[in-house]
């Protein structure tokens, strides 16, 4: 079974802080993802990665970045936070093989104070 | 703009009957279609997809349809079961760009 493991299940920040949030899977996936979740948006894609050191941008990319420098490991950096990023953030794997699902972690929840 | 729509935020089944959910895309260009479950404090589980070369996939309880040409899709869960009770989520693919919907949240009444 695919593992996507996200290092914490809750988070509370203040405003202006840098947060990092980390998520590794185990099944040795080209690419990883990262969503936030919002009531009444559904899944809405941050940024993405192809291989080791590769980004590309999703829907909402401002005010975050990220880091891949192993295969198993994708982080995201919210380089300012601030009170509107508030939200339940997603990390998800997949295969690069077409018509492959993706996995995702637990979920991060996060506040801004 | 949405790529795909699930119209209905919630729906409420007795244990026991049929639970159709359903889900609408705007881009023919997709070819890969899925449904996610989701309780609350996790993340989303996997539960069924199908290509865009076939109209039904069937797991057990779970089947999936597809209609192309109305760029329709819909899961159908028999019989439904209290357990059932969760938010899903169907999303549609291209490649290895995923979009989803905002899911449903139904209940299965005992």
């Amino acid at each position: 079974d695919v593992k996507v493991t996200q290092s914490s299940r809750y988070l509370v920040k203040r405003t202006g802080e840098k947060v990092f949030l980390e998520c590794v899977q185990d099944m040795d996936h080209e690419n990883m993802f990262w969503y936030r979740q919002d009531p009444g948006l559904g899944l809405r894609l941050i940024y993405f990665s192809y291989d080791v050191k590769m980004k590309e941008k999703g829907d909402i990319p401002e005010g975050y970045s990220v880091s891949r420098e192993k295969k198993e490991r994708f982080s995201l950096i919210l380089e300012s936070a601030s009170t509107n990023q508030t939200s339940m953030y997603l990390c998800a794997s997949s295969s690069l093989r077409v018509y492959q699902p993706q996995h995702f972690g637990d979920g991060t929840r996060l506040s801004i104070l | 703009d949405q790529q795909v729509k699930q119209n209905s935020p919630s729906l409420s089944v007795q244990e026991g009957r049929i639970s159709i959910l359903n889900c609408d895309y705007t881009n023919s260009m997709f070819d890969y279609f899925l449904w996610y479950k989701k309780y609350p404090a996790e993340g989303p589980t996997f539960l069924i997809s199908i290509s865009s070369i076939k109209d039904k996939n069937e797991d057990g309880r779970f089947t999936v349809f597809l209609n192309k040409s109305a760029k329709h899709l819909s899961l159908h869960i028999v019989p439904s079961q209290p357990g059932d009770s969760a938010v899903y989520f169907c999303a549609v693919a291209a490649g290895n760009q995923f979009y989803f919907g905002t899911g449903t949240s139904l209940t299965v009444i005992p």
